[in-house]
């Protein structure tokens, strides 16, 4: 079954680059039949989608954020990461990665979730 | 793109059935059936409850079901129990490769 983990620093200064990385255990991060996505959620708010992968290197972003995010994969440690460049305080949040299905080509649901990680941006 | 709105919070008694609506755009909701739907237990992962608007996913009791209607879509649980009280949140495919999520509803079992 597969499981998701979420790993990096919890703690990032204002104006830096704040980077997570998921990785995947009990299966592959090639299979071409999902995407791979981030999403955060803020102290007291909803849910939002930050941008998704797919396993030939694709990528698709939120463009809320405005070109900070950047989303990778390393196929061969089973792994992708999430780069969000110039963070400020708005930026702290649980940041979680989960496997999107698909759906016609298209980007659908989220299953399974990580269990989330904490990320703080304060000086 | 703008979240797609939710109630911020509906409440039911044991036993009985409620609904959350989620309410998004021609450009989204309107335009594709690719809506699920997570609940979301505070500090634990959040977990698929319905896909493509109207499937339950594995495992997931079939207390629960999604509908459609236009730019609205739709969560309704029955029977509702003590274990249901969570976040739920909607997600809706908004065209162009990209994703977005409702603001979240707290329900709470009275």
């Amino acid at each position: 079954q597969l499981q998701l983990q979420e790993s990096g620093p919890g703690l990032v200064k204002p104006s830096e680059t704040l980077s997570l990385t998921c990785t995947a255990s009990g299966g592959s991060i090639s299979n071409r039949h999902y995407f791979w996505g981030w999403i955060r959620q803020p102290p007291g708010k909803g849910l939002e989608w930050l941008g998704s992968i797919y396993y030939d290197g694709a990528t698709y972003y939120n463009a809320s954020l405005n070109s900070r995010v950047t989303i990778s994969v390393d196929t061969s440690k089973n792994q992708f990461s999430l780069k969000l460049t110039s963070v400020t305080a708005a930026d702290t949040a649980v940041y979680y990665c989960a496997r999107q299905g698909q759906t016609v080509g298209r980007m659908s649901w989220f299953d399974p979730w990580g269990q989330g990680a904490l990320v703080t941006v304060s000086s | 793109q703008s979240a797609l709105t939710q109630p911020a919070s509906v409440s039911g008694s044991p036993g009985q059935s409620i609904t959350i609506s989620c309410t998004g755009t021609s450009s989204d909701v309107g335009s594709y059936d690719l809506v699920s739907w997570y609940q979301h237990h505070p500090g634990k992962a959040p977990k698929l409850m319905i896909y493509e608007v109207t499937k339950l996913s594995s495992g997931v009791s079939n207390r629960f079901s999604g509908s459609k209607s236009g730019i609205t879509a739709s969560l309704t649980i029955s029977g509702l129990q003590a274990e249901d009280e969570a976040d739920y949140y909607c997600c809706s495919y908004a065209g162009s490769s990209t994703l977005v999520f409702g603001g979240g509803t707290k329900l709470t079992v009275l």
